[in-house]
């Protein structure tokens, strides 16, 4: 199974500050990577798909990159909207897994 | 608009059965693969099963292969899990979603708490 290595398993932002998160692939994903943003008793809502491109909706300040396995979501100015937990899904080979995740929180 | 309504969730004896539903509407529903995903309480996501657009592909994660078996109905725009001999392991919210190019869309989730 591909592991997925989340990093930092949480984070305070200041408003405005720029923030980033992590996520290695045990092996290369060629770029099916996903991000999610979870809210307290919601369901996750797809943020970046393809590693970098961004869902319809999606605030701009979101953003995505990365390649082989290793990815990250930046945040360019963080809201106090923006709080909850984050998480990577590879979606290149079964079993699809997810990132243990990222809880951001505004300082 | 996408939607997707999970039913069928509650509370259950480790060992028997229960199966949820998921209603999908506002898109095709016979174009798409279909998956499930579960989340234990405080705990993190974790992907269940997948079923292709057909019906003729189906992907289980370890845990719950021989256990736990998804179908549809693309006739009723119905996504199913039948769970059997279920385990205190499996209480979670289990959530539904459209796979379009990832998992794109999700229900509102449906708990399943395994307890005697």
């Amino acid at each position: 199974d591909i592991q997925m290595t989340q990093s930092p398993p949480s984070l305070s932002a200041s408003l405005g500050e720029t923030v980033s998160i992590e996520c290695r692939a045990s092996e290369d994903i060629y770029s099916n990577l996903a991000w999610y943003q979870q809210k307290s008793g919601k369901s996750p809502q797809l943020l970046i798909y393809y590693a970098s491109s961004l869902q319809d909706g999606v605030p701009s300040r979101f953003s995505g990159s990365g390649s082989g396995t290793q990815y990250s979501l930046k945040i360019s100015g963080m809201q106090p909207e923006d709080e909850g937990v984050y998480y990577c899904l590879q979606g290149s080979k079964y079993p699809n897994t997810f990132g243990a995740g990222t809880k951001l929180e505004l300082k | 608009e996408v939607q997707l309504v999970e039913s069928g969730g509650g509370l259950v004896q480790p060992g028997r059965s229960m199966k949820l539903s998921c209603a999908a509407s506002g898109f095709t529903f016979n174009n798409y693969d279909m998956a499930w995903v579960c989340q234990a309480p405080k705990k993190g996501l974790e992907w269940v099963a997948t079923i292709s657009y057909d019906g003729s592909s189906t992907y289980y994660r370890d845990s719950v292969k021989g256990r736990f078996t998804i179908s549809r109905d693309n006739a009723k725009s119905t996504l199913y899990l039948q769970m059997d001999s279920l385990r205190s392991e499996d209480t979670a919210t289990y959530y539904c979603a459209r796979l379009g190019t990832i998992l794109d869309y999700w229900g509102q989730g449906v708990m399943v708490t395994v307890s005697s």
